[in-house]
């Protein structure tokens, strides 16, 4: 079974700060995961993605860890700032089988940067 | 278009009523899928087309629901005799190949809501 869970409902931070929001997964046969994150009323948008062959991926503000033998992964945001308020959402993608270019889905984390 | 739409962006229908959603997609994109959000929920897996290929249905809740691709480009999705609990945001993606490893873009949704 592939299960991906965000434990954080919520999160707030002060602007400047550093926003780390973490992400588990339980099926390690599946071996790219990305983020998203959806304003209300919106779409999701494609944030950052890692594949398995990597441990990190930085993108400007944002960094994607991977911790693949603790199945686990997290996104920094540094430093955030209030439009990074937002639900977001991570992700992991099946590259194979039945599960190919389908995306499982945690149940998201509510970021809320204060100024 | 530039982006992926939907329509409508909000649909309400009392109990019983079969009710049509509609996606259309990247221009050039040859994957589409379809998912929905519950209240408090992450995103859910539906249908995922791909090409000529025969659809993957796997995450589809019941035998009430179906998709189909027309000319593989736009989509509908339809649900028959609906549900209190078929109320959700339904979300329609697409990518380029749907090979894997690719970023899967998001409309804006359609916000169903059965009375």
């Amino acid at each position: 079974d592939q299960q991906v869970k965000q434990n954080s409902p919520s999160l707030s931070v002060q602007e400047g700060r550093i926003s780390i929001l973490n992400c588990d997964y339980t099926n390690s046969m599946f071996d790219y995961f990305l983020w998203y994150k959806k304003y209300p009323a919106e779409g999701p948008t494609f944030l950052i993605s890692i594949s398995s062959i990597k441990d990190k991926n930085e993108d400007g503000r944002f960094t994607v860890f991977l911790n693949k033998s603790a199945k686990h992964l997290s996104l920094h945001i540094v430093p955030s700032q209030p439009g990074d308020s937002a639900v977001y959402f991570c992700a992991q993608e099946g590259t194979g089988g039945t599960s190919y270019g389908k995306l499982t889905f945690g149940q998201g984390t509510i970021l809320t940067v204060h100024p | 278009g530039a982006g992926v739409s939907q329509s409508p962006s909000n649909k309400v229908t009392e109990k019983g009523k079969d009710v049509e959603l509609r996606c259309d997609p990247i221009s050039g994109h040859t994957a589409l899928y379809w998912y929905r959000q519950s209240l408090g929920q992450g995103l859910e897996f539906l249908i995922y087309f791909q090409g000529n290929s025969a659809p993957d249905k796997s995450g589809l809740p019941s035998d009430r629901f179906s998709a189909e691709r027309t000319g593989g480009s736009v989509s509908t999705l339809t649900i028959q005799r609906t549900q209190q609990e078929d109320s959700a945001v339904y979300l329609c993606a697409s990518s380029l190949n749907g090979e894997g490893q690719e970023t899967q873009y998001f409309g804006p949704g359609t916000r169903l809501l059965v009375l």
